[in-house]
């Protein structure tokens, strides 16, 4: 089974609109992190947002949210007001204790912000 | 500099060449990651260090590909007998150990295999 699943391979968006990207994800696990990473056309990888599985508190930093749903195991991406360079590959990812601290990324969505 | 430091940037190989791909991570992060991305696609695991112990390899995709962190520092990704397969972005990425700890990458070499 898929430890991280991104139903959308793509996403438009019109300028200064929120868009909410999906991310669910799959682990016995007790202790993990969630992360979301920006990847550019340049492509560096950016880090976004962090939420750990005993937060209660949905995460936020700037524009940028996680809509944190423990029971249904979903993390998903909320960014606010879209930006021309908000464009880029979004990556959901999760770092479990029991794997070792490793990261597992997601396929990731594209997300296209219009004018 | 502070960052993760990737090198070469890119590297253009003849199918059948040895490669050696060299990742410095942040000073002072225990762990450090290989990953391969294809084109479009998301980042690939594939081994993983704690310090100079290699805990996980098993996103290596043959026997070609073989990783070391002698030092518990600076790491190296050879690729042996290079295949068009091969052709890829490797990212490393470093941080420091839990998993609370957000993962620093580099910006990556581009291997191209002719």
């Amino acid at each position: 089974a898929q430890k991280i699943t991104q139903t959308q391979p793509g996403m438009f968006v019109q300028e200064k609109e929120a868009v909410t990207l999906d991310c669910t994800y799959d682990t016995s696990d007790q202790s993990y992190g969630l992360f979301w990473y920006k990847q550019p056309s340049s492509g560096e990888m950016i880090f976004l947002i962090y939420q750990g599985s005993y937060d209660e508190q949905n995460a936020t930093e700037g524009r940028y949210s996680l809509n944190f749903q423990k029971a249904r195991k979903s993390a998903n991406l909320v960014i606010s007001a879209s930006q021309l360079g908000d464009s880029a590959m979004y990556f959901c990812a999760m770092r479990e204790r029991d794997a070792g601290n490793m990261l597992t990324f997601g396929g990731g969505t594209r997300l296209m912000v219009k004018p | 500099g502070a960052g993760v430091s990737q090198s070469p940037r890119y590297k253009v190989a003849k199918r059948g060449q040895d490669v050696a791909l060299r990742c410095d991570p942040i000073s002072g992060h225990v762990s450090l990651f290989w990953y391969q991305q294809a084109l479009g696609q998301g980042p690939e695991f594939l081994t993983y260090f704690q310090n100079e112990a290699q805990l996980d390899k098993s996103g290596l995709p043959s026997d070609r590909f073989f990783a070391e962190r002698p030092e518990g520092s600076v790491s190296t990704l050879k690729i042996q007998r290079t295949q068009q397969e091969d052709s890829a972005v490797y990212l490393c990425a470093s941080s420091s150990l839990g998993v609370r700890e957000k993962l620093f990458f580099g910006s990556g070499t581009q291997l191209s295999v002719l």
